[in-house]
């Protein structure tokens, strides 16, 4: 694997479900980034983590959770969700967030909460 | 925070030359990018501009004016693939903000 991965691709979900999204990237970088993609609107900044550590938190509602086990994964994991939370969420990683690096971004989780 | 402005759609003609053109408001400003991004795919870099000036990659070209808070991407030699979502990053305070991306449509 290259770049930066995402699991699942798609994902369905119930207003009371509980899942997770996945993030790896295999790039030695040290900076990972959630970001919410909705239709017309610009890619809105979820959260930031640098060398593991949660620098940015965009006034995510707590129903987003995101982790960082290390600086190749990062998970985000969702439960109570409303409808208007379906989107398109996609992660990305660069050398450090602390510059202005280019961000290589993963393909994204298409999500539809029900 | 960051304001950032960009056309919402165009439409050009394979073959023909596109500028986009974005402007922004921002402090801490640290440089300029734009991305590609194809239906249902990931966004890709193109360019990155943080002196004024033009920056020249093959067939696209990214422009960046800092006292105007103004910046454009050209495309020229326009192709089919070339059909996508362009959007416009802002790095202010080292945190990226993007436009809403423009649209642009090649038609044979």
């Amino acid at each position: 694997e290259t770049g930066v991965t995402q699991t699942p691709r798609h994902l369905v979900m119930g207003m009371t479900n509980k899942k997770s999204l996945k993030c790896e990237q295999h790039l030695g970088h040290n900076a990972m980034y959630w970001y919410k993609q909705s239709a017309k609107k610009p890619l809105e900044l979820m959260f930031v983590y640098n060398f593991k550590e949660q620098t940015e938190n965009n006034s995510v509602p707590s129903r987003f959770s995101p982790e960082c086990p290390n600086s190749s994964h990062l998970f985000l994991h969702l439960h109570t969700l409303q409808p208007e939370d379906s989107a398109l969420y996609l992660c990305a990683s660069s050398q450090d967030a602390d510059r202005n690096n280019e961000q290589f971004f993963g393909p994204g989780t298409r999500l539809t909460v029900l | 925070g960051q304001n950032i402005d960009q056309p919402t759609e165009m439409t050009a003609t394979e073959g023909a030359i596109v500028q986009i053109n974005c402007t922004y408001q921002t402090s801490g400003f640290n440089g300029l990018f734009w991305y590609q991004q194809h239906a249902g795919e990931a966004p890709t870099f193109l360019s990155y501009n943080v002196l004024d000036g033009l920056e020249e990659k093959g067939r696209f070209s990214s422009f960046l004016s800092r006292s105007k808070g103004y910046s454009y991407l050209l495309l020229k030699e326009l192709q089919m693939k070339d059909s996508a979502s362009y959007l416009c990053a802002v790095n202010g305070d080292y945190k990226l903000s993007f436009g809403a991306g423009t649209t642009v449509t090649v038609r044979a």
